[in-house]
């Protein structure tokens, strides 16, 4: 089976640096992304990880460890809009190539 | 931008009725589902097609079916519904590009948020 872990609630301060983690215990890993989700809104993708690294896109950044079976998203330079959930998803190649999400993990960004 | 349609965007409704939930992709994706999200909960995946005449049932169980006559087109019914059916229901569409992050993106459409009273 898959198994995609992340903190349920996390809190930083605008302007500050905050990583959510992700691990995944799964077999047949093809893939993991990242998608930002808004209160009543839809999720939107912000990255995609398949290699080990860090792959930086602006303010965010997103790393894998495969071997490990864990990511992280860092968050730079903290912005009210930041508030916000963070989805964790894994490709899982032997079930079709499936997308499996994570329960995400909110992020309140106080003043 | 995704080109991701669902109407309504919001639905009240007595007990008992049926209804169908509209979700429509101008994309040419294959692969299409439906998700369930409580608020402030996580995405539960109900439904998903991998092409036309295709449907499966996802990881969490639904009174719902669904239907894919079209590849664009991937509607939800609910034959009588219920309060416990109250929930955000979100639509999403994959493509069938050749690199794993083309082919495994999904793309969401706005959601239907559901109220049956």
């Amino acid at each position: 089976g898959q198994n995609i872990d992340q903190p349920t609630e996390m809190t930083a301060t605008e302007g500050a640096i905050v990583q959510i983690n992700c691990t995944y215990q799964t077999s047949g890993f093809n893939g993991l992304f990242w998608y930002q989700q808004h209160a009543g809104e839809a999720p939107t993708f912000l990255s995609y990880n398949v290699l080990d690294g860090l792959e930086e896109k602006g303010r965010f950044s997103s790393f894998l460890s495969r071997s490990k079976g864990y990511s992280y998203l860092l968050l730079k330079e903290l912005q009210m809009k930041d508030s916000a959930s963070y989805l964790c998803a894994v490709i899982i190649n032997n079930a079709g190539n499936m997308l499996t999400f994570g329960g995400g993990t909110r992020l309140m960004v106080k003043p | 931008e995704a080109d991701i349609y669902q109407t309504p965007r919001y639905l009240v409704i007595g007990t008992g009725k049926k209804i169908t939930l509209e979700c429509s992709q101008t994309m040419g994706h294959d692969k299409m589902y439906w998700y369930q999200q409580d608020p402030g909960m996580e995405l539960h995946l109900i439904h998903y097609s991998y092409g036309v005449n295709s449907t499966e049932k996802g990881d969490l169980s639904s009174e719902s079916t669904v239907s894919r006559i079209r590849t664009e087109h991937f509607p939800l019914t609910l034959e009588s519904a219920r309060p416990s059916h109250t929930s955000q229901y979100l639509c999403a569409s994959s493509g069938t590009g050749t690199s794993a992050k083309d082919y495994n993106e999904q793309f969401f459409g706005p959601g239907t948020r559901l109220t049956v009273l």
